[in-house]
């Protein structure tokens, strides 16, 4: 089986910097994504790490740690458009497209 | 503009009706996706397919059905065996190969009383 931890809610003001922290649990591994869902809408796809390491994209950076079983996802310069929840996702070994996702993390921005 | 349609947005039924909900995708995406989001909680998946004529059941496929006929489409009925079917339902899909995107529809709210 596989599991992921998250936090709920992370609070933080504009401007600032939000690290959301996922340790996961698999019988196998085959990389680690984010998503990004605003209230009542679709979950949109933010970055993939299939190997150790820093990957940016904009504002946002997500990091791999495979020895660790841990990653995280970096928000900067938060925006007020931020606000959303965010859920980290591992690929089920057994299938290819398969994702098991974690609980997700409320982000809430404040003026 | 290609991508994931999902029809209706908001659904009631009442307790004891089967329902099905529409997934359509024009991205010529193999692989397709059932996710259940109850509030405050993640995605648990459903159901999915990685090829016409062909699916398998996700985590909690129990009372729920689904066909893949068509490329395209991948329609998911709520039977009235489900016991607790008031959710979001989400459709999803993707290339399939390691590593790559899920799109993802706007949802179905079903409301059952």
């Amino acid at each position: 089986g596989q599991s992921l931890e998250q936090p709920s809610e992370v609070t933080a003001v504009e401007g600032a910097i939000v690290q959301i922290n996922c340790t996961y649990q698999t019988s196998g591994f085959y990389g680690l994504s984010w998503y990004q869902q605003h209230d009542g809408g679709a979950p949109t796809f933010l970055s993939y790490n299939g190997l150790d390491g820093l990957e940016e994209t904009g504002r946002f950076s997500s990091f791999l740690s495979r020895s660790d079983s841990y990653g995280y996802l970096l928000l900067q310069e938060l925006q007020m458009k931020d606000s959303a929840s965010y859920f980290c996702a591992v690929r089920d070994p057994g299938s290819w497209g398969k994702l098991q996702f974690g609980a997700g993390t409320q982000v809430v921005v404040t003026p | 503009d290609g991508g994931i349609t999902q029809s209706p947005k908001y659904l009631f039924r009442k307790e004891g009706q089967n329902v099905t909900l529409s997934c359509e995708q024009n991205l010529n995406h193999d692989a397709m996706y059932w996710y259940r989001q109850d509030p405050g909680q993640g995605l648990r998946l459903i159901y999915y397919s990685q090829i016409v004529n062909d699916f398998q059941k996700g985590d909690i496929a129990e009372g729920y059905s689904v066909s893949r006929e068509k490329k395209e489409s991948f329609p998911l009925t709520v039977t009235s065996a489900q016991k607790n079917p008031t959710a979001f339902y989400l459709c999803a899909s993707s290339i399939g190969t390691p590593g790559t995107e899920q799109y993802f529809g706007p949802g179905t709210r079903l409301t059952v009383t």
